[in-house]
């Protein structure tokens, strides 16, 4: 079946740097993706999502950037701090035909990001 | 997210026992969902409900049943627990607009079965 998948387990950043985390792909009927943030005995936070028609997307220090061609989906967090270590997962759905839209999100297994001070 | 409340938040059982874990959201979504998560398989879906009146199976909703007893309210039952339950269970609910689904999930019930 369709999955998604990250390009690397673990992350490990300086304080201060910037930090991307990687995702690829494989349904080409994907058309919405999100990425959540999990800290340790926490629940997934919704961090940021885009849509197909767009390229990139940007939020308070993070920017979602899409690549269709490739399928390939990053998330880039500018000048990392302590508190932005966590797994990172993304999510992909399809609208599908349906017309009942969009339920089911497919997510990656996660990439582990460890800051260092 | 505090909007999306689970109790209890642990709970360690025996083989065999009936277990219910419930979720409550004030975030006035229709959708509610229930999934586990286990290490090195990610988030799995187990039921997800569009609405008071309806229900669906997930991707491994054996050994599972649910119940949506409001709109906000949305409970996740073990009939008869075994060993392999024992994960992070976590509810979600789902904002829907313009054909696509933003999930939000609650902080998550670890349960252990003996």
């Amino acid at each position: 079946g369709e999955s998604v998948g990250l390009h690397l387990p673990t992350l490990s950043v300086q304080e201060g740097d910037n930090s991307i985390i990687n995702c690829a792909y494989s349904n080409s009927a994907s058309d919405y993706f999100i990425w959540y943030k999990q800290e340790s005995g926490k629940g997934p936070q919704f961090i940021i999502d885009i849509r197909s028609n767009m390229d990139k997307r940007q939020g308070q220090r993070v920017t979602v950037l899409l690549n269709k061609t490739v399928k390939h989906l990053s998330l880039q967090i500018a000048a990392t701090q302590p508190g932005d270590s966590a797994v990172y997962f993304c999510a992909e759905n399809s609208s599908g035909d349906s017309g009942a839209g969009s339920y089911q999100l497919t997510f990656g297994k996660g990439t582990k990001l460890s800051v260092i001070p | 997210d505090a909007d999306v409340t689970q109790t209890p938040r642990n709970r360690i059982t025996k083989t065999g026992k009936r277990i219910m874990l419930e979720c409550s959201q004030t975030k006035g979504h229709d959708r509610m969902y229930w999934y586990r998560q286990d290490p090195g398989l990610g988030l799995r879906l187990i039921y997800y409900s569009f609405d008071v009146k309806d229900i669906n199976k997930g991707e491994i909703s054996d050994g599972y049943s649910v119940s949506r007893q409001a709109q906000a309210k949305f409970s996740l039952s073990l009939e008869s627990a075994i060993p392999n339950q024992t994960a992070l269970y976590f509810c979600a609910t789902g904002k829907y607009a313009g054909g696509f689904d933003t999930q939000y999930f609650g902080p998550g019930t670890r349960l252990t079965v003996l």
